[in-house]
């Protein structure tokens, strides 16, 4: 079954370093999104990206947050300078359709674990 | 504002039946999702639900009322494998974001 893949499971990275999670989305997918959940706590939408640029984004996702599709795989999502309450799972995902399709699910990778020290 | 409201935590028997319950207030809606998280993994996708009704899916079925705002997952037969938080997420039907619920841990005991 295709999944969303995401690298790498796990990163530790120091305050104030820059941080890339990449996800490589199901190949026939045409939206992609990152989600984030801070431990114990609730899933939390970030972004949405579709036709290679911004679609949807929420007030977490501000300037330090940037999204980019590099190649015709690979979506990644960046922090330019990471604060220790960005540590979280960040979890990419891709679904088909966006709007109203009945079963437009939503299809999540195994998550990336940012911890910020 | 936007809101979605479920237990916190649930207690079943290997075997049961559970229904974990999920209350809405969004400004739109076009369609709600329940999903399942095992500790420390991604979520996976149980149900979707757009119109009032119950959805049947083997073991597992969602009922959805858009007029009570209203959503339940039942899982019956449970094993242990179902021990995990069961997420409730609405489509918001002005800007479509999912908006998410705290999830329900649930518990079963043999």
């Amino acid at each position: 079954e295709p999944e969303v893949t995401q690298t790498p499971s796990h990163q530790v990275t120091q305050m104030g370093q820059e941080v890339i999670l990449r996800c490589v989305p199901i190949s026939n997918h045409l939206y992609f999104y990152w989600y984030r959940q801070i431990l114990g706590q609730k899933v939390e939408f970030l972004v949405s990206f579709y036709n290679n640029e911004i679609s949807e984004k929420s007030e977490i996702f501000d300037d330090q947050f940037s999204v980019e599709r590099p190649d015709g795989s690979n979506f990644t999502l960046k922090i330019r300078s990471t604060k220790l309450e960005d540590s979280a799972m960040y979890f990419c995902a891709s679904s088909e359709a966006w709007q109203g399709a009945r079963g437009n699910t939503i299809y999540f990778g195994e998550g990336s674990w940012l911890t910020v020290v | 504002g936007q809101n979605i409201d479920q237990p916190t935590e649930m207690t079943a028997t290997e075997g049961a039946i559970v229904q974990i319950n999920c209350t809405y207030q969004t400004s739109g809606f076009n369609g709600l999702f329940w999903y399942q998280q095992h500790a420390g993994e991604a979520p996976t996708f149980l149900s979707y639900n757009v119109l009032d009704g119950l959805e049947e899916k083997g073991r597992f079925s969602s009922f959805l009322s858009r007029s009570k705002g209203y959503s339940y997952l039942l899982l019956k037969e449970l094993q242990m494998k179902d021990s995990a938080s069961y997420l409730c997420a609405v489509r918001d039907g002005s800007n479509y974001q999912l908006i998410w619920g705290a999830g329900t841990k649930l518990i079963i005991k043999p």
